[in-house]
């Protein structure tokens, strides 16, 4: 089985910016959520997408957006950058199946200078 | 969801066994514990999960106390490949275990 691929993996962008990262989900998977992580801390939840709406959301604010398409990959948005969101984002799928495990990506690194 | 709380670090010699604790004395009767680790510029991994009974696979055991106030992931025979940061968290059983809340976890170092 294919896993949850990431791209690009590397970004630098620059303050005011706006950026899209993407991800494809494990095959089998129809749930994909996104996580951020800034250095030296755990991922933090920002939202869920199943049959392509929003189904949950972490305390993020309204400039990173998403979306989901009938193939369930997904893409992640933030407009009007900030330094602040230099992390790494991860993206993971999972089965609507009770319990199912994420399976995470490696994640996008970006930098915003 | 739960607060769980993990030591900083840990160190394990190659071979042996890594137990790692961690205490979830406010979880509820419908939050399970999952365990997930994440080796450097990886993203995380999952390894187990479990509610109140104890819990094994391929790659680890998971023993929860009976008052599922505090729970021990036992990596039976380390490796240098299990040098990773390990993640205890409390979540409930929504049927997609989707909105987990990762903590900082215990950054576990294995040597020769």
């Amino acid at each position: 089985e294919t896993g949850v691929t990431q791209s690009p993996t590397h970004l630098i962008k620059t303050r005011g910016q706006q950026v899209t990262l993407r991800c494809s989900s494990q095959s089998g998977h129809n749930t994909v959520s996104w996580y951020q992580q800034a250095l030296g801390q755990g991922p933090q939840f920002i939202f869920q997408y199943y049959r392509e709406e929003e189904n949950g959301r972490g305390n993020f604010p309204p400039r990173f957006s998403g979306l989901q398409f009938p193939n369930y990959s997904s893409e992640l948005n933030v407009n009007a950058l900030e330094l602040d969101d230099s992390a790494l984002y991860l993206c993971a799928s999972s089965s609507r199946e009770w319990n199912s495990p994420l399976h995470f990506g490696n994640g996008t690194r970006l930098t915003v200078t | 969801d739960a607060k769980t709380t993990q030591p900083t670090s840990m160190d394990c010699a190659e071979g042996r066994a890594a137990n790692l604790p961690c205490n979830h004395s406010t979880i509820s009767g419908n939050e399970y514990v999952y365990w997930y680790r994440q080796i450097h510029s990886q993203g995380p991994q999952y390894i187990i999960h479990g509610l109140k009974n104890n819990e094994t696979n391929e790659m680890a055991s998971l023993i929860i106390t009976e008052d599922r106030k505090s729970s021990t992931l036992i990596l039976p025979h380390a490796t240098l490949r299990d040098t990773a940061v390990y993640y205890c968290i409390g979540s409930p059983d929504t049927g997609t275990a989707s909105k987990l809340t990762f903590g900082t976890g215990t950054r576990l170092q294995v040597t020769l």
